[in-house]
């Protein structure tokens, strides 16, 4: 399967521990986007790469999160001392430099306990 | 900042009616995608609009995208049970960060 895919798909973690996603985009996709989603809302923009670069990140992101994509592929997203309101479905997204169409993963679900 | 507003939020129709969600930026877009998320499931592409005016059709599926860029639309014609699920549109001021309505969520009942 060439799409999209993210690791690991579920994750329990106590309140105030750390937790690192990955994201493994479309191989020929250069732009690379994190979203949050919870229970009836869209998909909220969080940061966003064109190849190695970041290039942008949501105002709305705290400090404790941080995201890399040291070589241009893959990605990942580090939450720092999580707190019970990041629990939510955390999804990636890659698309083409043509494009704006994104391919999503099928995303992290994050309970914070 | 920018904003993308859905109406309806809901959308309960019988096998067979016609279904329109319609998706409101409170700036004016570059382009504009919409997506289908199943439920459990993660948004799927459908389609990218990028020209004022534009009209595009996916079999029983037509999008439009308003003459100022600042509103588009969704019609399913003919609904089946198998287009039930949650459409979002995205839209993009510029090249980079799309930002997404919170979706109508389609119910048919057979």
């Amino acid at each position: 399967d060439t799409g999209v895919s993210q690791d690991p798909r579920h994750k329990i973690t106590k309140r105030g521990q750390n937790v690192t996603f990955r994201c493994d985009p479309i191989s020929e996709h250069n732009r690379l986007y994190w979203y949050r989603q919870t229970l009836g809302q869209g998909p909220e923009f969080l940061t966003y790469f064109q190849n190695e670069a970041q290039l942008e990140k949501s105002r709305l992101l705290s400090d404790r999160f941080s995201a890399e994509r040291p070589k241009g592929s893959f990605s990942t997203l580090e939450i720092q001392r999580t707190e019970q309101g990041d629990s939510a479905m955390y999804l990636c997204a890659s698309s083409p430099q043509t494009s704006y169409e994104q391919y999503f993963g099928p995303g992290t679900r994050l309970t914070v306990t | 900042g920018q904003q993308v507003m859905q109406i309806p939020q809901y959308q309960h129709v019988q096998e067979g009616e016609d279904f329109t969600t319609y998706c409101n930026s409170s700036t004016t877009l570059s382009n504009i995608q919409w997506y289908k998320q199943r439920p459990g499931g993660h948004p799927v592409f459908l389609i990218q609009l990028v020209k004022s005016g534009e009209v595009k059709k996916q079999k029983r599926l037509t999008f439009q995208f308003g003459e100022a860029k600042k509103n588009s639309s969704l019609h399913i014609t003919a609904t089946q049970t198998t287009d039930v699920g949650t459409y979002f549109c995205a839209g993009s001021a510029y090249a980079g960060k799309s930002t997404f309505g919170d979706g109508t969520t389609l119910t048919v009942k057979p």
